[in-house]
């Protein structure tokens, strides 16, 4: 069955250093996301893709994040600079379509910021 | 602004014990309710859509209903295996807007 996966489960960084979280979506998929989990909070969008550019972002996706497709599989999520509150559970999603069906999840990267 | 309620944060069931867990929402222009199951640290598992009120979908021992304000998570005869957090989520564009979901645990 196609799967959303996501590298790497666990990244560890410093305050102030850039990270760079990916994401392969279902192949068939067009629409993709990220969300994130802060322990013990609910799950948070930050940022729907669509045909190579952004369609949705949430207040929380600020200057400081950024998505790119880079080729056909990946989609990755880059913080410039990292901060202590940005340490969260980060889910990668996608959809086949807008109006149908549903967004599938990855397993998510465990993103602790020291 | 779009909302969604979950209640009870938490339950605690005994094996065979049903119950419903409740899913308020108010959004404008509903597209879908969803209903995720997560694990601790694992990302959230597609369970069920719901597109228009009077909707039912079934999954093992799991039910989802629709109404216009509510959906409720309906658990018959559970299993310790169906201990889990579940969540719901809106959608009226193309994000998802999850509540906080629900900690059910199931004792043997």
């Amino acid at each position: 069955e196609p799967e959303v996966t996501q590298t790497p489960s666990h990244q560890v960084t410093q305050m102030g250093q850039e990270v760079i979280l990916r994401c392969v979506p279902i192949s068939n998929h067009l629409y993709f996301y990220w969300y994130r989990q802060i322990l013990g909070q609910k799950v948070e969008f930050l940022v729907s893709f669509y045909n190579n550019e952004i369609s949705e972002k949430s207040e929380i996706f600020d200057d400081q994040f950024s998505v790119e497709r880079p080729d056909g599989s990946n989609f990755t999520l880059k913080i410039r600079s990292t901060k202590l509150e940005d340490s969260a559970m980060y889910f990668c999603a996608s959809w086949a379509s807008g109006s149908t069906d549903t967004q599938y999840f990855g397993p998510g990267t465990r993103l602790t910021v020291l | 602004e779009d909302q969604v309620t979950q209640s009870p944060e938490a339950l605690r069931l005994q094996e065979g014990e049903s119950s419903s867990l409740n899913c308020s929402y108010t959004v404008s222009g509903l597209r879908g309710l969803f209903w995720y199951r997560q694990d601790p640290g694992k990302g959230p598992e597609f369970l069920f859509t719901l597109y228009s009120a009077g909707e039912e979908k079934e999954k093992e021992r799991l039910k989802a209903t629709l109404t216009k304000k509510e959906s409720f998570l309906h658990i018959t005869a559970p299993k310790p295996e169906d201990s889990a957090t579940y969540l719901c989520a809106s959608n009226s564009g193309y994000a998802l807007n999850f509540g906080k979901g629900t900690s059910l645990l199931v004792t043997p």
